[in-house]
Order: structure tokens, then sequence, then C-alpha cells
């Protein structure tokens, strides 16, 4: 199973655009990676999930390069309700296998 | 929307009891989890099944059993609770449809605390 390396913290402003980079060196051919946020007492939520080179929805962007051996999660203008923990995990959803959650990038927001 | 439910959002137990945590799901997902999360440790997999009555030990499972009867519904038991058992337990569902985004639906937790 890859494991992956995250940033323990980040602290941002209102308006600003926070990017969260995440290593998965031993990423396997046929894993994607996924991101996750979660809330104090509340289960994680999806963001979003790719495979390779960009992907974006309403949420977020995910840039990842060519080697596949990290991603960047990129949020937007970030606002006060987007502090939470931010996790990476690296599997394949075309095969059931368990996914390891890491510790997660606890995000700040301040005014 | 996938709504996934558990039974009990705060519980509180004493040493010795047998506790069970139920999580039903109402998306006919054939995929359920159980985690446990502990500050500083982020979410640690304790049990996992694949389908109905089916089931594989997760990273942690020692202390715990679970039982899947039905689909929509995985139950994680602490056969004998102890203090070091106090936390808050995530359960998931995911539907195994390959090609589909890997996306794991999350109940709200329950936060146990083991006297």
């Amino acid at each position: 199973l890859a494991k992956t390396t995250q940033p323990i913290s980040m602290d941002s402003y209102e308006g600003q655009e926070v990017n969260i980079t995440c290593s998965h060196n031993n990423i396997a051919t046929n894993d994607y990676i996924t991101w996750y946020q979660q809330f104090p007492s509340q289960g994680p939520r999806f963001i979003i999930q790719g495979y390779k080179t960009k992907v974006t929805n309403e949420v977020a962007s995910l840039f990842i390069p060519a080697d596949r051996k990290s991603s960047t999660l990129s949020l937007p203008r970030v606002s006060l309700s987007d502090t939470a923990v931010y996790y990476c995990l690296v599997g394949d959803p075309l095969g059931f296998q368990k996914l390891v959650f890491g510790t997660g990038t606890r995000l700040l927001v301040s005014p | 929307d996938v709504k996934v439910t558990q039974s009990s959002r705060y519980l509180v137990k004493r040493t010795g009891e047998k506790v069970f945590l139920e999580c039903v799901q109402d998306m006919d997902h054939e995929n359920m989890f159980w985690y446990r999360q502990d500050p500083g440790l982020g979410l640690r997999l304790i049990y996992f099944s694949y389908d109905v009555k089916m089931k594989e030990k997760g990273d942690i499972p020692e202390g715990y059993s679970v039982s899947r009867e039905k689909k929509e519904r995985f139950s994680l038991i602490l056969e004998s609770a102890s203090t070091n058992q106090t936390s808050m337990y995530l359960c998931a569902s995911r539907s195994w449809a390959g090609g589909e985004p890997d996306t794991q639906y999350f109940g709200p937790g329950t936060r146990l605390t083991v006297l």
C-alpha cells in the first residue's frame, strides 16, 4: 500500500489560494489519488479524485505531475468554512483494498 | 444523497462491558468499513467488509469483531471494552462499481468513552 506524507498543518487567510502537497513515492500503476475533508465532529467527506494531470470540480483542483509521486490539492479563495483537516489517500478504486488514511493536514483559515 | 447512519453519537460504557456499534447505509453499497480516530493518529482501519457475511481485518483488529448479516448493516463489537478503546468510531460505505470514483461515505461518528 502506498504511504502518503503531508504537512501536519497550514495557515491561510480568507480569499487566498491554498495548495496542500502530498508525497506518495511508491504509488502503484493502478492507484488513484483521493482527497477527503473532515470538519470537527464529522466524518470525512470526499473532495476530489484523480489519476494523472489535472482534475477540477466545483470545490477544488488536483494537480498530479507525470511521475505521480506527489499531488497537490488546490483550494481557490478559501473562506473560514474551509478550516478542516485534509487527507490524501492513494489506492486502487477498481479493486477492493483497504485505504490508509494518514494524519492529514490541518488547515486553519483566518479572517 | 447517500446516507450512513450510526446508532449513537455519544456512548459511555464501563470496562468489561460488551459494546455494539451499529452502522446502516441506504445506498446498497457492497463495501463497509469501521475506523477509529484518535488525536495525532488520524483514521485507522479496524475491519472492513466487501459484501454480506464477508469480513477482513484492518490495521488494528485486536479487541474488536464485526458482523455483516445484511448488506445495509455493519456492526462493530467490542467483546470486553477497555479504557484504551475510548475513541471516535467512524463507519463508512463504498460502492464496488468499478470505474467509479472511489468514494467512501462516512457516518457522523460515535464517540465512545470507556470508564
